[in-house]
């Protein structure tokens, strides 16, 4: 089983809707639990992190914790062409003294105009 | 100088060359990283620094080593490379301690070997 998983995509959504991005992973000790967007040729850019059960906004983002179902997900609202990128999810893998994310592979998010 | 640098942005090498990859931040941060991207993959982590110390490796060909000289500088020296290990090289930082904020990445490298 993969540590961190999500659905590679393609998802595509029109201009104005909700992107709805998810990602499930393993370990259930997992603290911290992260939403970088990685446009393509570029270097991924943290744009949310949760580590409590629940809802987080910002902006138009929104981060959703479920850690009884080890599930963390990422709302897009009024989506917008420039949010077309790879959204990985990454989770803290509880490596001792360091921190040591481990990534999803990413999904890959399509916005029509 | 803002963030992390990485140089070069992009590196062409043969196999039998040996080159390095440069990373520098400028967060003070306590802890630096390397991880490679290859298409369809995750992130791999390959290398993790904590003060200065090596505290992980993971499992990484040792035509990979890494040096880490200071808290702000890691270097990726790499020598008799093979086709396969071609991909993006991505240096990233955080501080240690608050671990909950994540990493800052750098541009990366985007290697080649022919």
């Amino acid at each position: 089983q993969k540590e961190v998983e999500q659905n590679s995509g393609p998802l595509s959504v029109p201009e104005g809707a909700i992107a709805s991005l998810n990602c499930t992973y393993s370990d259930r000790g997992s603290q911290s639990f992260f939403w970088y967007r990685q446009y393509s040729g570029k270097s991924p850019e943290l744009i949310m992190f949760i580590y409590s059960n629940g809802d987080k906004e910002d902006g138009r983002f929104t981060a959703q914790l479920n850690k009884a179902s080890q599930y963390v997900s990422l709302l897009i609202r009024d989506s917008q062409p420039s949010d077309s990128a790879t959204y990985l999810c990454a989770v803290n893998g509880n490596g001792g003294a360091t921190n040591k994310l481990i990534f999803g592979t990413g999904t890959l998010l399509a916005v029509q105009p | 100088e803002t963030g992390v640098t990485q140089t070069p942005r992009h590196l062409v090498m043969g196999m039998t060359n040996k080159k390095s990859l440069k990373c520098e931040q400028h967060l003070g941060h306590n802890a630096m990283y390397w991880y490679k991207q290859s298409a369809k993959k995750p992130l791999e982590l390959m290398f993790v620094y904590s003060l200065e110390e090596r505290v992980e490796n993971n499992s990484v060909p040792s035509r990979f080593s890494p040096e880490c000289p200071n808290s702000s500088h890691l270097f990726l020296h790499l020598h008799t490379l093979q086709p396969e290990d071609s991909a993006l090289y991505l240096c990233a930082s955080s501080q240690e301690i608050q671990g909950a904020y994540g990493y800052t990445f750098g541009s990366g490298t985007r290697l080649t070997v022919v």
